[in-house]
């Protein structure tokens, strides 16, 4: 079945600066690959996602890159703020049928000191 | 804006006994899933419900879990005979087509089995 890892596990940056999330995922049938932003004692909400038939999208300081070749996507956050402070999932999907599930990263938790 | 909500935020139970966690959907969603995170682990999906059955499952849905829409806005999982194993973060999620679409979250149910 399919493994998603994450890296890093904790990141920190300077209010202002950029943050990188990657994620690698082993199941080349994977086309569609979500990111979730969980801050503390909330669920995970969707930032951004992208499907296998684009190889990057952006949303104002977020973006998402997507390398079906070596099978991994990034999460790119510019211009950072202490909001975005959160734990951040990346995931994988089969979408598509009847059935579809998300495979997630084991997270990111990204601290942005102002 | 619509969302998942879930109820209790919290449920302590004891070890051996049955619980059922409710969640209500989103009402124009038509897939329905249930994901577990233990703590400080990645979110871990369960279970996916579609037109009134199980869609997929994962290999932690075993028979001591099952789920239910037992009206047109309620959906439950139960969890029979609790372990000590059972205690996390328990997310209901619906999404209005199959996942390849966004997939709405609700806040979360922690479960402590004792």
């Amino acid at each position: 079945g399919e493994n998603v890892e994450q890296h890093p596990s904790t990141l920190s940056v300077q209010e202002g600066d950029s943050a990188v999330i990657k994620c690698t995922y082993s199941d080349s049938a994977s086309n569609y690959f979500p990111w979730y932003k969980q801050e503390l004692g909330k669920g995970p909400q969707l930032i951004i996602d992208i499907r296998s038939n684009v190889g990057e999208k952006k949303d104002q300081r977020i973006a998402v890159t997507l390398n079906k070749t070596a099978k991994h996507f990034s999460l790119h956050i510019t211009e950072t703020q202490p909001e975005d402070s959160a734990v951040y999932f990346c995931a994988a999907s089969t979408y598509g049928g009847s059935q579809g599930n998300l495979i997630f990263g084991k997270g990111t938790k990204l601290s942005v000191k102002p | 804006e619509p969302e998942v909500t879930q109820t209790p935020s919290h449920q302590v139970t004891q070890m051996g006994q049955e619980v059922i966690l409710r969640c209500v959907p989103i009402s124009n969603h038509l897939y329905f899933y249930w994901y577990r995170q233990i703590l400080g682990q990645k979110v871990e999906f369960l279970v996916s419900f579609y037109n009134n059955e199980i869609s997929e499952k994962s290999e932690i849905f075993d028979d001591q879990f099952s789920v239910e829409r037992p009206d047109g806005s309620n959906f439950t999982l139960k969890i029979r005979s609790t372990k000590l194993e059972d205690s996390a973060m328990y997310f209901c999620a619906s999404s209005k087509q199959v996942l390849g679409t966004e997939a709405f979250f609700g806040q979360g149910t922690r479960l402590t089995v004792v």
